[in-house]
C-alpha cells in the first residue's frame, strides 16, 4: 500500500475553511484515497473517498491533481466539533485491510 | 443494527492476567477485522476474517493473542499474561465482502485495556 505523509498537527478557528494535504507520491494507478476521522474514545468513520478530480458530499471536499501524487481534504467553516484527528489513506477498492498512518489532528479553537 | 458493538468499553487488569474482548458486526458484513491504537498512533491492523476464516494475521500479533469468529457472527479477542505494553485501544471493525471498502468499513467504539 502507498504510504502517505501529511501534517502531525493543524489549528483553526470556527468558521473558516481547513484544509488537510496529503502526500501520497508512490500511489498505484489502481489506489483510491480514502480520509478517515476520529473523534476520542471512538473508532474512525470514512468521510469521503475519491479517485481523480473533485469529489464533495454533505461533510467534504476532496481535491485530486492531475498527477494524484497528492491530495486534499477540505472542510468548510469548521466547528468545535470538527476537532479531531483525519487519516489519509491509499490503497485498491478490493484491500483486505486499512493500513493507517499518524494523521492529523486538528483543533478548532472559539 | 445499529453498528458495531465493543464488549466492555474500559478494561483494566494486572499483569499476568488474562482477557477477552468481544465484537459484534453489523449483521450482514462477512469481513470483521481488529485493531490495536496506542496513544498518538494510528489503528495498526492485527487480524482479519472472513465469515469464521481468519484470513490474515499481523506480526504484531504475538502468541499470546488470539481470536476466533465461532460461527461468522461474534467474535472474541484474547490477551494472555497481559504485559502493560499491551495496554491500547482495541478496535473492532466490519465490512461487507466485495462493497468498496472505503464505504463499507464500520469501526466500533473500542474497549480500551490498562494493565497494571
Amino acid at each position: 500500500l502507498a504510504k502517505t505523509t501529511q501534517p502531525i498537527s493543524m489549528d483553526s478557528y470556527e468558521g473558516q475553511e481547513v484544509n488537510i494535504t496529503c502526500s501520497h507520491n508512490n500511489i498505484a494507478t489502481n489506489d483510491y484515497i480514502t480520509w478517515y476521522q476520529q473523534f476520542p474514545s471512538q473508532g474512525p468513520r470514512f468521510i469521503i473517498q475519491g479517485y481523480k478530480t473533485k469529489v464533495t458530499n454533505e461533510v467534504a471536499s476532496l481535491f485530486i491533481p492531475a498527477d494524484r501524487k497528492s491530495s486534499t481534504l477540505s472542510l468548510p467553516r469548521v466547528s468545535l466539533s470538527d476537532t479531531a484527528v483525519y487519516y489519509c489513506l491509499v490503497g485498491a477498492h478490493n484491500t483486505d485491510k486499512l493500513i493507517f498512518g499518524t494523521g492529523t489532528r486538528l483543533q478548532v479553537f472559539p | 443494527d445499529t453498528g458495531v458493538s465493543q464488549d466492555p468499553r474500559h478494561k483494566i487488569t494486572k499483569r499476568g492476567q488474562n482477557v477477552t474482548f468481544r465484537c459484534d458486526p453489523i449483521s450482514e458484513h462477512n469481513r470483521l477485522y481488529w485493531y490495536r491504537q496506542t496513544l498518538g498512533q494510528g489503528p495498526e491492523f492485527l487480524t482479519y476474517f472472513q465469515n469464521e476464516a481468519q484470513l490474515e494475521k499481523s506480526r504484531l500479533l504475538s502468541d499470546r493473542f488470539s481470536a476466533e469468529r465461532p460461527k461468522g457472527s461474534f467474535s472474541t479477542l484474547e490477551i494472555q499474561r497481559t504485559e502493560q505494553g499491551d495496554s491500547a485501544m482495541y478496535l473492532c471493525a466490519s465490512s461487507p465482502w466485495g462493497m468498496d471498502r472505503g464505504l463499507g468499513y464500520t469501526f466500533g467504539s473500542g474497549t480500551r485495556l490498562t494493565v497494571v
